[in-house]
Order: structure tokens, then C-alpha cells, then sequence
């Protein structure tokens, strides 16, 4: 079984200022991880994985987030904020030998952006 | 454009209607899904199919019956719903059922049961 924790269901930041969205995930095999971004009115589109590769994983939008094995954490970063990146954040998890249909997703993180 | 397309966008409904989603994929994939999304809640899945045949029920009541005519298209059938059966829901689409294939997702409709 898999579970997914992101903490904080607000976070605000200036704009310019850096981003530091949390995830911290639980589960018995290794894991898949992932971040989506779903701005207003809008379906969910995939931000960046990480499938066993490299640790730390460049997305879109100028996005990136590291695997830390030993904190079971994928915490997602941007060094700098844009208005344009006000939107909900959800990471999921999955076991890596897993299918899509066990792609467990959090409760979500509403980024502002304060100009 | 997104590639998966949803509508109705929005749908009000009384509890004894008979209404139904259509999502549309434009993307020759073979995995097709249903999400429900709830305020303040993670998305839970509630119907796949691959290749046309369902694969996944996720204990959804039988007030919702999708339907899978053919790998580009999925309806959601509505009956006799719960006020609390408000909510998104969101189509989406894959390669396959493989986490390594991207999964799509539409913009969704939001549906509100009166």
C-alpha cells in the first residue's frame, strides 16, 4: 500500500521569490513518483516523474524536484515564482512495478503568487 | 488543446435524472480513465479500460455505468444520483496502462447534483 502526504493545503509566495512545494510519501516497495499542476479550469498535466533514474528531476516551467529515499520525500522547487505558476499542486506515488491504476494522488497544494 | 476533450463542460442534474459525460481522446491511446474530483480530497479513480475492456471498479455505485464503445471514446452514465456525488470528473488517457506512458488529462466537467 501506498500513501501520499503534502504538507500544507496553501502556500503563498511573493513573486520572484522561491518555491517549495512538500511531499512526503509512504510506501512498502519502491516508488514512482510524480508531480501534476492543474491550473483553473483545467485538467491536470504531468509536471515531472521520477521512475528510478536520476534523484533529482528537471520538469516543464522551469520545475525540479529531488527523491530522498532516506526522508521519503519529493519535494518540488522553483527558483524563482511567476504569477503564471498560481495553480494546485499533486504529487502522487506508485509502486514502481505498478500500472496506472494504482496511482495514488494527494489532497493537493494551492500555490499564490503575490505580485 | 489538450487532446482529451470533455462535455459536457458543466451539468446540473436533478436526482432523478438520466444524464451522461462524454470524453473524447485524440491521442490513438489505448488506456482510457475516469476521476472523481472532490474538494480538499485526492482524485479517486473510479473506472479504467484498456484496449476497450473495463479493467478497474473501484467499489463505484452502480448510480455510475461507464461505457467504452471504442479506444477513443468513454461515456459516464448517470442515474439517480447523490447531492454529494457533486463534484469533477475527470477523463484521462494513456498509451498504456505502464507508468512510463504520460497520462492526459481532460479539463474536466463539473457536475452538480440538485
Amino acid at each position: 500500500a501506498q500513501s501520499v502526504t503534502q504538507l500544507g493545503s496553501h502556500v503563498s509566495v511573493s513573486e520572484g521569490a522561491l518555491v517549495l512545494l512538500r511531499c512526503n510519501y509512504s510506501s512498502s516497495v519502491p516508488p514512482y513518483l510524480f508531480w501534476y499542476v492543474q491550473y483553473p479550469n483545467q485538467g491536470l498535466q504531468l509536471l515531472l516523474k521520477y521512475t528510478s533514474a536520476a534523484t533529482l528531476v528537471k520538469g516543464i516551467n522551469g520545475f525540479e524536484a529531488e527523491f530522498k529515499k532516506s526522508e521519503t520525500s519529493f519535494h518540488l522547487t522553483k527558483p524563482s515564482a511567476h504569477m503564471s505558476d498560481a495553480a494546485e499542486y499533486f504529487c502522487a506515488v506508485s509502486p514502481s512495478s505498478g500500472s496506472a491504476r494504482q496511482l495514488t494522488f494527494g489532497s493537493g497544494t494551492q500555490l499564490t503568487v503575490l505580485p | 488543446e489538450t487532446g482529451v476533450t470533455q462535455t459536457p463542460r458543466h451539468l446540473v442534474m436533478g436526482m432523478t435524472n438520466k444524464k451522461s459525460l462524454k470524453c473524447e481522446q485524440h491521442l490513438g491511446h489505448n488506456a482510457m480513465y475516469w476521476y472523481k474530483q472532490s474538494a480538499k480530497k485526492p482524485l479517486e479513480l473510479m473506472f479504467v479500460y484498456n484496449f476497450k475492456e473495463q479493467t478497474e471498479n473501484n467499489s463505484v455505485p452502480s448510480r455510475f455505468s461507464p461505457e467504452c464503445p471504442n479506444s477513443s471514446h468513454l461515456f459516464l452514465h448517470l442515474h439517480t444520483l447523490q447531492p454529494e456525488d457533486s463534484a469533477l470528473y475527470l477523463c484521462a488517457s494513456s498509451q498504456d496502462m505502464t507508468l512510463r506512458s504520460t497520462i492526459y488529462f481532460g479539463e474536466g466537467s463539473w457536475l452538480t447534483v440538485v
